[in-house]
């Protein structure tokens, strides 16, 4: 059974500071998502990685992929106000057992004081 | 696009009645899936679909659940009865084939069982 864990789970930063999410599962996968939800809103995609060594960046954050530790990070950089929410990451299947299906990790609440 | 639209958004019920969720995915996904979100355990798919056709209903929590997709661009997930801990966010979304494709979601369907 593919298990998804995310750590921390709660992240209290300071604007302009560097920090890292961890997002570690238990099976292979070829397929790693980031998502971004703000409080009683839908969850946004941020970042698609598909292959081992995948690094994507958008404004501060960065995410990348090592598909044989079987992790993948968020990286955020100088953070802002904005960057305040909750960030999923989510694991689909491998191969041909690719079905889209994604499984969640606990998600990590991020929350950036000024 | 409009996106994955779901209805209602918000809906009040009291324990024992049926409740019908509804979900349109985007044009031309192939895929259409069923999560529900709470705090206590997160989120968590329920059933998915492929071409219409269910494909892993393993996440259904119980037989007062079910799920339904007559076509393309309609699903339907019921509960009967609801029961408080029904309480969620239910978000629908859906993803086109292909294994790098972003699945998108609804903004959500936020049930409340009394």
């Amino acid at each position: 059974e593919l298990k998804v864990e995310q750590n921390p789970l709660f992240l209290s930063m300071q604007e302009g500071k560097n920090y890292t999410i961890y997002c570690n599962y238990s099976t292979t996968s070829d397929r790693l998502y980031w998502y971004r939800q703000d409080p009683g809103k839908s969850l946004e995609s941020l970042f698609v990685l598909l292959s081992n060594g995948a690094v994507k960046q958008e404004g501060r954050l960065m995410a990348s992929l090592d598909t044989k530790a079987r992790l993948s990070t968020l990286h955020i950089t100088a953070a802002v106000h904005d960057l305040s929410a909750t960030y999923f990451c989510a694991v689909g299947g491998y191969g041909s057992s690719n079905t889209g299906k994604l499984i969640f990790g606990q998600g990590t609440t991020l929350q950036v004081k000024p | 696009d409009a996106g994955v639209i779901q209805s209602p958004r918000h809906e009040v019920t009291e324990m024992g009645q049926e409740v019908t969720l509804r979900c349109k995915p985007i044009s031309g996904h192939d895929y259409l899936f069923w999560y529900r979100q709470t705090m206590m355990r997160g989120l968590e798919l329920l059933i998915y679909f492929n071409n219409n056709v269910p494909i892993d209903d393993s996440g259904m929590p119980e037989d007062r659940f079910s799920a339904k997709m007559p076509n393309a661009s309609f699903s339907t997930l019921k509960i009967q009865p609801s029961e408080p801990r029904d309480s969620a966010v239910y978000f629908c979304a859906s993803r086109q084939q292909g294994g790098g494709n972003t699945i998108y979601f609804g903004e959500g369907s936020w049930l409340t069982v009394v």
